[in-house]
C-alpha cells in the first residue's frame, strides 16, 4: 500500500527566510507526484506535477524536486512573504490508481509578518 | 475554460435531517469526480469517486452515498445527519490526473 508522509505538520517561518519541507513516500510504483497549495478560505490548487526522478520544476519563489530512488520530494520557498501561508498537500498519483490520488497529510505553513 | 460549482457554502442543519450537496463542472466532458472531507490533522479524506454516469465507488463505509445522474453532476447525500459528518466537503473533477476543486460547504451539523 502506498502512503505519502509530510513532515513537519506545521511550520513557523520569518518573513523573508527561505524554508523546505518534505513529502515522503516508500515505493516509486506511481506515475506522478503532486504538489497542491491549500489556503485558506480556498479551495486547494495544484501547484507542480513530477513525474521523473530528479524533476525539478519552478513557478515564481517555489520550486519542487523528486527522488524516487531515496523516496521524497521538497518543496522550496524562497524569502517566504505573508501570502505563502497555507496548507501545502502532497499527492501520489499510483500505477494501480483507479483514477484516485493518495494524499498526505499536509504542511501547514505561516508566515510571521 | 473549466469551472467547477459546489454549493451551498455554509450549511447547518439538526441531527436526523437529510443532507443534498450538489456540485457541477462546466466545459469539460466526461470528467471523474470526487467528494472529499477535510480530516482534522488528516489532510483530505477520500469519500466516494465517479468515473461516469451511474458509477460511483465509496471509499469509507459511512452515513453518506454519491450519485451522479448526469455527466457533470455529482450529489453527496444522506438520509439521517449524525454529529460526526459535520465537517467541510470538497468536490473536485479530473480528466487526467491533475485534480480541481470547488469552493467547499461547511457543514454543521447540531
Amino acid at each position: 500500500i502506498l502512503n505519502v508522509e509530510q513532515s513537519p505538520q506545521s511550520l513557523h517561518v520569518q518573513e523573508g527566510d527561505s524554508t523546505n519541507f518534505t513529502c515522503s513516500f516508500p515505493s516509486s510504483n506511481f506515475y506522478a507526484l503532486h504538489w497542491y497549495r491549500w489556503e485558506t478560505a480556498k479551495s486547494p490548487e495544484a501547484l507542480f506535477v513530477m513525474t521523473l526522478n530528479g524533476d525539478e520544476k519552478k513557478k515564481g519563489r517555489i520550486s519542487a524536486t523528486l527522488n524516487t530512488k531515496e523516496g521524497y520530494s521538497y518543496l522550496y520557498i524562497k524569502g517566504s512573504q505573508p501570502e505563502d501561508s497555507a496548507t501545502y498537500l502532497c499527492a501520489l498519483y499510483p500505477r494501480n490508481s483507479n483514477y484516485q490520488l493518495i494524499w498526505g497529510a499536509g504542511t501547514k505553513l505561516i508566515i510571521k509578518p | 475554460s473549466q469551472t467547477i460549482h459546489q454549493w451551498p457554502a455554509t450549511l447547518v442543519q439538526p441531527v436526523g435531517s437529510p443532507l443534498s450537496l450538489e456540485c457541477t463542472v462546466e466545459g469539460t466532458s466526461n470528467p471523474n469526480l470526487y467528494w472529499y472531507r477535510q480530516a482534522a490533522g488528516r489532510g483530505l479524506q477520500l469519500l466516494f469517486y465517479s468515473v461516469g454516469i451511474g458509477q460511483i465507488s465509496s471509499e469509507v463505509p459511512q452515513n453518506l452515498s454519491a450519485s451522479r445522474p448526469q455527466d457533470r453532476q455529482f450529489i453527496l447525500s444522506s438520509k439521517k445527519l449524525l454529529l460526526s459528518d459535520s465537517g467541510f466537503y470538497l468536490c473536485a473533477w479530473s480528466v487526467l490526473s491533475i485534480q480541481y476543486f470547488g469552493a467547499g460547504t461547511r457543514l454543521s451539523v447540531l
